[in-house]
């Protein structure tokens, strides 16, 4: 069981470069997740996806945007990467608004 | 932005001992308490989501209870073993889809 793909697990980029993450997941679930980790804080939520073609702002989304391509990817794309960037990011999915979280494996970015 | 506080920040403790830990939130809008374990280099893994206060859940030697109207939760983990070794996250939520982690415990077992 795959669960939740994301890929690339390791990124380095220059500043002002752009890239996209992508996640898929194969649980059927309706609610896909951007969340960053950086050390000292918790997981923050950037952007989410409640179902297939609706996308909504979490709590630290500026620089980020989302599509939600179809309902197993979520996508998530820096237009213009930034030092302040760096960080792992955890794509993540559940069914309902009270079930778990389901996580990929985190994708490490760098910006240089 | 909303504050979930967990403590201690890590924990040492010996095989065999039992330990527990806490999740501070605050006691308004809630929609459900969760906790995740994550182990190093993978990803996190969840332990149990409560809705209700005075919820008490257990899975194998770890249970969890949750006081919604004072804002806490507990984590206990009982006669602990090495592969118990993790960083334990608590995640506030309030609404369908916003969930705010805390900084997690990180605990040691020494065989």
């Amino acid at each position: 069981n795959a669960g939740v793909t994301q890929t690339p697990k390791f990124q380095v980029l220059k500043t002002g470069q752009s890239m996209t993450l992508q996640c898929a997941q194969d649980m059927n679930h309706n609610s896909m997740y951007w969340y960053r980790q950086d050390p000292g804080m918790g997981l923050r939520l950037i952007y989410y996806s409640a179902s297939e073609g609706t996308t909504d702002k979490g709590e630290v989304p500026n620089g980020y945007n989302v599509s939600r391509l179809n309902k197993r990817e979520f996508s998530l794309r820096l237009e213009s990467a930034a030092p302040s960037q760096t960080s792992v990011y955890f794509c993540a999915s559940r069914q309902g608004a009270h079930g778990e979280l389901f996580f990929g494996e985190g994708s490490r970015l760098t910006v240089l | 932005i909303l504050n979930v506080e967990q403590s201690p920040q890590s924990l040492h403790v010996q095989e065999g001992d039992s330990t527990n830990f806490t999740c501070s939130f605050p006691s308004s809008n809630f929609y459900a308490l969760h906790w995740y374990r994550w182990e190093t280099a993978k990803s996190p893994e969840a332990l149990f989501v409560m809705t209700l206060n005075g919820d008490e859940k257990k899975k194998g030697r770890i249970s969890a209870t949750l006081n919604t109207k004072e804002g806490y939760s507990y984590l206990y983990i009982k006669g602990s073993q090495p592969e118990d070794s993790a960083t334990y996250l608590c995640a506030f939520q309030t609404g369908a889809n916003n969930l705010f982690f805390g900084t997690g415990t990180r605990l040691t077992v020494i065989p």
